[in-house]
């Protein structure tokens, strides 16, 4: 079956440096969101990637959709401790469904 | 303008017990997907309902069933619960001809089975 994976599974990063999460399907996606999960919140829509090497910019984060569209990065530029939570991208590969990736837990250190 | 309702929001059951969770969708939206979140794991897709009809269905047994009303509000049955089902489920909404495309979730249902 469909496979999503994610690396890291944790970050912590001080106040200011910058932050990367990768997104790896095991098959190829049609399409691929990001979401932020706040500690005790739900996952909130941040973006959808749909050409291949489509690159989006949301201030300080910047989201790249691969060639092969099989994987997918989200870097965070100079995190803040507002960044917190933890980042999910999830996949369609056709199907009217999305699955999940297993989610990086980010901790910023002020 | 309500984003998606989930109730309740926090449910205690016994073993072997039955279920039911609900989720009002986001005003304009048609489609329901449901999610079950496990500590510290991403949501895994259960089913998703449009027309009052169960569309797509990911890899849960039938213990799990789900029911669409003509208001677009949808509801999640789980029988015969065991310890495992004990997690957060989350509800999505969604235009069915955008996909999930700014899919919103519920504040979700943490269920613990004792």
């Amino acid at each position: 079956g469909q496979q999503v994976m994610q690396i890291p599974q944790y970050q912590h990063v001080q106040e200011g440096e910058d932050f990367t999460t990768y997104c790896n399907s095991s098959t190829t996606l049609s399409n691929i969101q990001w979401y932020k999960q706040r500690p005790g919140g739900h996952p909130v829509f941040l973006i959808q990637l749909v050409k291949s090497g489509e690159v989006k910019k949301q201030k300080r984060l910047t989201f790249q959709f691969g060639e092969a569209k099989k994987n997918s990065s989200l870097h965070i530029t100079a995190t803040q401790t507002t960044d917190v939570g933890t980042y999910f991208c999830a996949g369609r590969s056709g199907a009217n469904n999305l699955f999940f990736g297993t989610g990086t837990r980010l901790t910023v250190i002020p | 303008d309500a984003g998606v309702t989930q109730s309740p929001t926090h449910l205690i059951k016994t073993r072997g017990q039955q279920v039911t969770l609900r989720c009002s969708p986001k005003s304009g939206h048609d489609t329901v997907s449901w999610y079950q979140q496990a500590l510290g794991q991403g949501p895994q897709f259960i089913f998703q309902y449009y027309e009052e009809e169960e569309r797509q269905r990911g890899n849960f047994p039938d213990r799990f069933s789900g029911h669409q009303f003509p208001n677009y509000s949808s509801e999640l049955n789980v029988n015969a619960l065991l310890l495992g089902d004990s997690a957060l489920y989350l509800c999505a909404s969604s235009r069915y001809f955008t996909g999930d495309l700014g899919a919103f979730f519920g504040q979700g249902t943490r269920l613990t089975v004792v």
